[in-house]
C-alpha cells in the first residue's frame, strides 16, 4: 500500500515569492505521482504528473515539481507566485501497474498575500 | 454535459436520516469514482464502478454505505442512518479509461456534494 505525506498544511506566502510544497510518497513498488489544485468550491484539477522519463516535470500555471527517488520525494515549486494561486494542493500516488487506485496527502493551503 | 456534475451542491441532514448523493459523470467514461473528504483532509478513497460493476468497494467505511451505477452512467451514494462522523465533501470522479497505475491523468472530479449532519 502506498502513502503520501505533506508535511506543511499551510504556506503563506507573499506575492511574487517563490514557493515549494512538499510531498513525500512511500510505496513498495514503482510509483505515479500527482499534484492537483483545488480551488475554493471548485472540483480538484489536475496540475502536474510524473509517469516516467525526465524527472523535472512542468505543469499549468508556471508550477513544476521534481520527482526524487532516492528521497521518495515530488516537491512543487513556482518561481513566482500570483494572489489567484491561492488554493489548496494535493499530493497523490498510484502504483505502476495493475489495479491501483489514487491516494492523496492531506493537502497544502497555498495562502498568496499582496 | 461538460464535466462531472454532482447534487445536491449542499446536504444538511438530521442524524439518523438516509441520505442520498448523485454523480452525473462525463458522458461515455467507463470509470467511476466516489471519494470522501474530510475537513482538514485529502480525499479518501470510497469504491469504484467500471461500467455498471462495482468492482472495488473497499473503502465505504461501513454497511451504511452503499452505492450503484445501474445503467453504467449515472451514479448513486447512499448513506443510511447518517452519524455526525459522516459530514464530509463527498466526490465524484470520472474517466475514459479503466484503472490503472497511470489512472490520475485521466481523472476529472465533480465540485462535490458538501453533506453536513447535525
Amino acid at each position: 500500500a502506498q502513502s503520501v505525506t505533506q508535511l506543511d498544511s499551510q504556506v503563506p506566502v507573499f506575492e511574487e515569492a517563490p514557493v515549494e510544497l512538499r510531498c513525500n510518497y512511500s510505496s513498495s513498488v514503482s510509483v505515479y505521482l500527482f499534484w492537483y489544485v483545488q480551488y475554493p468550491n471548485q472540483g480538484l484539477q489536475l496540475l502536474l504528473k510524473y509517469l516516467s522519463g525526465s524527472t523535472l516535470v512542468k505543469g499549468i500555471n508556471g508550477f513544476e515539481a521534481e520527482f526524487n527517488k532516492s528521497q521518495t520525494s515530488f516537491h512543487l515549486r513556482k518561481p513566482s507566485v500570483h494572489i489567484s494561486d491561492t488554493a489548496e494542493y494535493f499530493c497523490a500516488v498510484s502504483e505502476l501497474s495493475g489495479y491501483s487506485t489514487l491516494t492523496f496527502g492531506k493537502g497544502t493551503m497555498l495562502l498568496v498575500s499582496p | 454535459g461538460a464535466g462531472v456534475s454532482q447534487s445536491p451542491r449542499y446536504k444538511v441532514a438530521k442524524r439518523g436520516q438516509d441520505v442520498a448523493l448523485r454523480c452525473d459523470p462525463i458522458s461515455g467514461h467507463v470509470s467511476l469514482f466516489w471519494y470522501q473528504q474530510a475537513l482538514g483532509q485529502g480525499p479518501e478513497f470510497l469504491t469504484y464502478f467500471q461500467n455498471e460493476a462495482q468492482l472495488d468497494k473497499s473503502g465505504l467505511p461501513s454497511d451504511r454505505f452503499f452505492a450503484e451505477r445501474p445503467e453504467g452512467s449515472v451514479s448513486t451514494l447512499k448513506i443510511q442512518r447518517t452519524q455526525q462522523e459522516d459530514s464530509a465533501v463527498y466526490l465524484c470522479a470520472s474517466s475514459s479509461h479503466v484503472v490503472t497505475g497511470g489512472v490520475g491523468e485521466k481523472l476529472f472530479f465533480g465540485s462535490g456534494t458538501q453533506l453536513s449532519v447535525l
